[in-house]
């Protein structure tokens, strides 16, 4: 068990409505990271974060935003959904903050844009 | 960042077959690693390798980092219903990503007893 907790597990939003994933860890994990998972594109990295206040973007950071003002939350915020933005969302912890650490996943968020 | 081509995409197999599977780099990698993915959940770690040239099995699962650095290979003997998934490579994005990885795009793995 990875100690990660997403919330909430499926949302179904309107285009245009701010929504906000929340990824929760319980061991104090100082790297973790928001993925989005897409049929044909395999896992893709979107932001991530190195310690309080640290954060910094990944591949298809565009339209969205993170936070992390505790070391076991973080945050994932669309500003404004769109139907683009229909997808899996998974949060990731490395245990050990390295290069060649692997990463633990969630079990995801289902985030619907109507 | 690293292209990772993952192949096949998908495979449909009976109960008691092997399966092999590989994933390749557009440059070299010192890690490889390989997830599965069941339906509805997140992806876990199989088999981590550290080592060019390294062999290393969890069960029915063997996977191999290949000399070249670019590229490792996945099998799974003996293949049963519970094998169902998708399965990922994965590899360090390189300096300045906070320890990231790169994902495959999968291969989408059905048993049929």
């Amino acid at each position: 068990d990875a100690g990660i907790t997403q919330s909430p597990r499926h949302k179904v939003t309107e285009t245009g409505t701010p929504v906000t994933l929340r990824c929760h860890q319980t061991e104090n994990h100082r790297y973790m990271y928001w993925y989005r998972q897409d049929p044909g594109h395999g896992l893709r990295l979107i932001h991530y974060s190195y310690g309080v206040k640290d954060t910094d973007k990944g591949e298809v950071s565009d339209g969205y935003s993170v936070s992390r003002s505790k070391t076991e939350d973080f945050l994932l915020t669309l500003e404004s959904a769109t139907s683009s933005q229909t997808s899996v969302y998974f949060c990731a912890i490395s245990y050990r903050g390295e290069g060649n650490s692997p990463l633990h996943f969630g079990n995801g968020t289902r985030l619907t844009v109507t | 960042g690293q292209q990772l081509n993952q192949s096949p995409q998908s495979m449909f197999i009976q109960e008691g077959e092997d399966v092999s599977m590989n994933c390749t780099s557009s440059s070299i990698f010192n890690t490889w690693l390989w997830y599965k993915q069941d339906p509805g959940e997140g992806p876990v770690l199989l088999i981590a390798l550290y080592k060019a040239g390294e062999l290393t099995s969890n069960g029915r699962l063997t996977a191999q980092f290949g000399i070249t650095r670019k590229d490792s290979f996945l099998n799974i003997s003996a293949s049963i219903p519970s094998d169902v998934g998708i399965y990922f490579c994965a590899g360090p994005r390189g300096y300045g990503s906070g320890y990231a990885l790169n994902f495959g795009k999968g291969t989408s793995l059905l048993v049929t007893p």
